[in-house]
């Protein structure tokens, strides 16, 4: 199976720290999501990065990339109350846009 | 529309009933996908449209799960004689392909289904 495991399961921070999660997964990609889910409904596109990248940031958020080792990081700098929420990771391998998530990371920054 | 639009929001509904669960994707999205989450878990892939084609059907949990897309837009997720484990969020998202390669998915707030 594709499917991605972040880890931790749970993580909780205090307000300016800054969080890490990881994502491994077990084929090789053509690109590796990022998304954040509140309330259990919706989920939001944070940042998407290639199989041929790194490194990407936007705003508060670094993402890496490590092919070799089929893994990828998230960090959220300074954390804020408003970063609670589930954070994952979405994979898609090479001849298909079916994006398989992983299981997810709650994160819980207190104020 | 402006997103990606599911309904109905909620759905509560007797075991052994069918259910339809709609997904209008943002204009000109090519690809389309359903997914589905249980309380507190992850997304479980169903299936996924590139056009009205599905190249994919190798989530759907069972046959009384069946999917059809038409005019390259709305979509419609059917499950027939509701079983209690069917019960879940089902979200939807869609996405452009462009040049071949995938983007960023645009979910809905998803459909919750009771099965009584």
């Amino acid at each position: 199976s594709q499917q991605g495991e972040e880890d931790p399961q749970a993580l909780s921070i205090q307000e300016g720290e800054n969080a890490t999660m990881n994502c491994s997964y077990k084929t090789s990609i053509n690109n590796l999501q990022w998304y954040r889910q509140n309330s259990g409904r919706g989920l939001v596109h944070l940042i998407l990065i290639r199989s041929n990248e790194r490194e990407k940031h936007s705003g508060r958020l670094r993402v890496t990339l490590d092919t070799s080792k089929k893994s990828s990081s998230l960090l959220i700098t300074a954390s804020r109350a408003a970063d609670t929420a589930s954070y994952f990771c979405a994979t898609d391998a090479p001849g298909t846009y079916k994006y398989i998530f992983g299981t997810g990371t709650r994160l819980k920054v207190l104020a | 529309g402006a997103g990606v639009s599911q309904s109905p929001s909620n759905k509560v509904t007797e075991k052994g009933k069918d259910v339809e669960l709609r997904c209008d994707p943002i204009s000109g999205h090519t690809a389309l996908y359903w997914y589905r989450q249980s309380l507190g878990q992850g997304l479980e892939f169903l299936i996924y449209f590139q056009g009205n084609s599905a190249p994919d059907k190798s989530g759907l949990p069972s046959d009384r799960f069946s999917a059809e897309r038409t005019g390259g837009s709305v979509s419609t997720l059917t499950i027939q004689r509701t079983q209690q484990e069917d019960s879940a969020v089902y979200l939807c998202a869609s996405s452009f392909l462009r040049e071949g390669r995938g983007g960023e998915l645009f979910f809905g707030e998803g459909s919750r289904l009771t099965v009584l």
